[in-house]
């Protein structure tokens, strides 16, 4: 069974911060990676994602994400904080095989971003 | 772009009631799910379609039941809406071809069951 871990529910930063949001997963094999964002009284929307190959993956709104392995991290970064990046972010895990329930992904529970003035 | 639209953004519904969530996909999506979405507790798969008339149950199907009759189509179904069942509702499709790229979404169902 797969399963996600969200460090932190709530990280608040600065303005021109750094954002730093932590994903760990479990899987008995190198899984598909996937990193959400929620508007408020929105759906979500697909920041990034992580299949095969290069393992920094770039997204959008400036966003990008490192596959590390040898941590089973894929922690969601972002140089320089804007007042449009609250949110709430969702890091998720798929099986990297087709077919049927292989599509299912599993979330984490939420990452709430603040970002002050 | 692929557009999931779910039919109702706001719902008030009474404890007992028979209701219906329908959720339409215009991309041709072998996959569609359903999950509800609680503050604390993230997203909780419901149920999931990977082809017409094909559901498999998810991490909480209790209370729950579904019908995909027609490929664009996922619609969830509370047999008898209770309090417990007040949240957010997202569907979601993707295709079934190939790698998994992920999940696009509905804009949600917030739910009030009274």
């Amino acid at each position: 069974a797969q399963s996600v871990t969200q460090l932190g529910s709530h990280v608040s930063v600065s303005e021109g911060a750094l954002v730093l949001l932590r994903c760990n997963y479990s899987s008995s094999v190198p899984p598909y990676l996937f990193w959400y964002v929620q508007y408020p009284n929105q759906g979500l929307q697909l920041l990034l994602k992580y299949t095969t190959g290069a393992t920094l993956v770039k997204g959008i709104n400036g966003f990008e994400a490192e596959f590390k392995k040898s941590e089973t991290s894929f922690h969601l970064t972002k140089p320089s904080a804007h007042m449009s990046d609250a949110a709430e972010y969702f890091c998720a895990v798929s099986s990297p095989y087709s077919g049927g329930s292989n599509y299912k992904l599993t979330f984490g529970k939420g990452t709430l971003l603040t970002v002050n003035p | 772009d692929v557009k999931v639209t779910q039919s109702s953004r706001y719902l008030v519904k009474r404890t007992g009631e028979k209701v219906f969530l329908e959720c339409v996909q215009d991309m041709d999506h072998e996959n569609m799910f359903w999950y509800r979405q609680d503050p604390g507790l993230g997203l909780r798969l419901i149920y999931f379609s990977y082809d017409v008339k094909m559901k498999e149950k998810g991490d909480i199907p209790e209370g729950y039941s579904v019908s995909r009759e027609k490929k664009e189509r996922f619609s969830l179904i509370l047999e008898s809406a209770s309090t417990n069942q007040t949240s957010m509702y997202l569907c979601a499709s993707s295709s079934g071809q190939g790698q998994n790229y992920g999940y696009t979404f509905g804009s949600g169902t917030r739910l009030t069951v009274v």
